[in-house]
């Protein structure tokens, strides 16, 4: 069974930074695509980032790009987003999810970030 | 980058009622590959239809998908009191994967 455990989130002032983790387990985590996808209050969901398998490919959404590095250990099985110059509008649940080209998502439960002063 | 329109924005359905929700694609979308997902209040989104008309494991058969190309229709034939919820459909054919504006679907 795929599982996906997010961690890292907390309150932060604007400006700052936070690293988000997703230990990954119940699949072959290097065989997958893993993305990052958060959900304002109340809002829709928005694809963050993205990485393939092997790291060779990464991409983000307009919004966060130059801010914020998706990476991955494929020896540990995890996930990272690291957030720097964090915004008030970057205020969401953060999801990581399983998934990719031509492969639905798994989600995990999400992890809370607020940022305000 | 594929939009994915959905509508109505929210539908207001009684049990037993048949809800149909709408995805419509600026771009055919390779393959099939649209997926529906339900989220409830404080939860995960949870897949219900990938391949455009597939059900995930442990989704009730009253959950039916259909539609190529650039439409596509979730159903869901009898409305349960736990099915309210927000459904979402998303392309995962063409990077970048993208995600409709999502369906309210609540109780009259």
């Amino acid at each position: 069974e795929v599982e996906l455990m997010e961690s890292g989130g907390a309150f932060i002032q604007p400006g700052g930074s936070l690293r988000l983790s997703c230990a990954a387990s119940g699949f072959n985590f290097n065989g997958y695509s893993m993305y990052w996808v958060r959900q304002a209050p109340g809002k829709g969901l928005e694809r963050v980032s993205g990485i393939s398998g092997n790291s060779g490919s990464i991409n983000y959404a307009d919004s966060v790009k130059g801010r914020f590095t998706i990476s991955r250990d494929n020896s540990k099985n995890i996930l990272y987003l690291q957030m720097n110059s964090l915004r008030a509008e970057d205020t969401a649940v953060y999801y990581c999810a399983k998934g990719g080209i031509g492969v639905p998502f798994d989600w995990g439960q999400g992890t809370l970030v607020t940022v305000s002063s | 980058e594929i939009v994915l329109t959905q509508s109505p924005g929210t539908l207001s359905l009684s049990p037993g009622e048949r809800a149909t929700l709408s995805c419509r694609a600026s771009q055919s979308v390779s393959s099939s590959y649209l997926a529906w997902y339900q989220q409830k209040p404080g939860q995960a989104p949870r897949l219900l239809i990938y391949g455009a008309s597939s059900r995930a494991t442990g989704i009730p058969d009253r959950f039916s998908g259909t539609g190529s190309g650039t439409d596509f229709t979730l159903t869901i034939s009898g409305l349960e009191p736990e099915d309210f919820a927000v459904y979402y459909c998303q392309q995962y054919g063409s990077p970048p994967l993208t995600f409709g504006g999502g369906t309210k679907v609540e109780i009259k």
